[in-house]
């Protein structure tokens, strides 16, 4: 089967840093995303690689090992409206995008 | 920039009846669009891909002649749920791609679909 694995739940404090990892096992890979979707709205594009090491942009960074089949997304500086779902997508076999369950980062004040 | 839109945002409709959700991408053509469903606090379950001008692919366990979907042109895709049933209520969405590097999917604004 196919299947993306990443936490449920994190919680850091604005301002830190926090790193939401995920692990993949799909048939075919050509690229690991990662989209972002407050509640009640759509997921919204973060980030994309397709080939090993880290991509910046702005406050976020991801990281991708395809040995490893695994990534994360890494948020700097953390705002209140940061506040929101984060999904891990893998492209893979047939172009077919498979989502990640999510992970809900909670921030404190 | 790239925008998909989603028409209608919300619909309530009595079970028995067909409700249809419109996406249309706005600044570009898409050679795919997918629908997906979300339950509350779950992830994008994908149902389909719909290419223009062929019949679209659907995703194990979705039944194709529940959700019709056409796709009638490179800026529009249409989702029916027919006969719809309460358990069909759920937060539908599109999403679609300007090529097939399909390095982002541009999603629409979603259709929150309530079955009473």
């Amino acid at each position: 089967g196919q299947s993306l694995e990443q936490p449920s739940e994190v919680t850091a404090v604005e301002g830190a840093i926090v790193q939401i990892n995920c692990t993949y096992q799909t048939s075919g890979f050509y690229g690991l995303s990662w989209y972002q979707q407050h509640d009640g709205g759509a997921p919204t594009f973060l980030s994309y690689n397709a080939l090993d090491g880290l991509e910046e942009t702005g406050r976020f960074s991801s990281f991708l090992s395809r040995s490893d089949s695994y990534g994360y997304l890494l948020l700097q500086e953390l705002q209140m409206k940061d506040s929101a779902s984060y999904f891990c997508a893998v492209r893979a076999i047939d172009d077919k995008i498979i989502f990640g369950k999510g992970t809900r980062l909670h921030i404190l004040p | 920039g790239a925008v998909v839109s989603q028409h209608p945002s919300r619909v309530i409709c009595k079970s028995g009846t067909s409700v249809k959700i419109e996406c249309r991408s706005l600044d570009f053509q898409a050679t795919t669009m997918f629908w997906y469903r979300q339950f509350p606090k779950q992830s994008l379950m994908l149902m389909a891909t719909s290419n223009e001008g062929s019949k679209a692919t659907y995703e194990q366990g979705v039944e194709k002649d529940k959700f019709l979907i056409n796709h009638a042109s490179l800026t529009l895709s249409t989702l029916t749920v027919t006969s719809a049933h309460p358990e069909d209520s759920s937060f539908y969405i599109c999403s679609a791609i300007k090529d097939r590097a399909m390095r982002e999917q541009y999603f629409g604004p979603g259709t929150r679909l309530t079955v009473t």
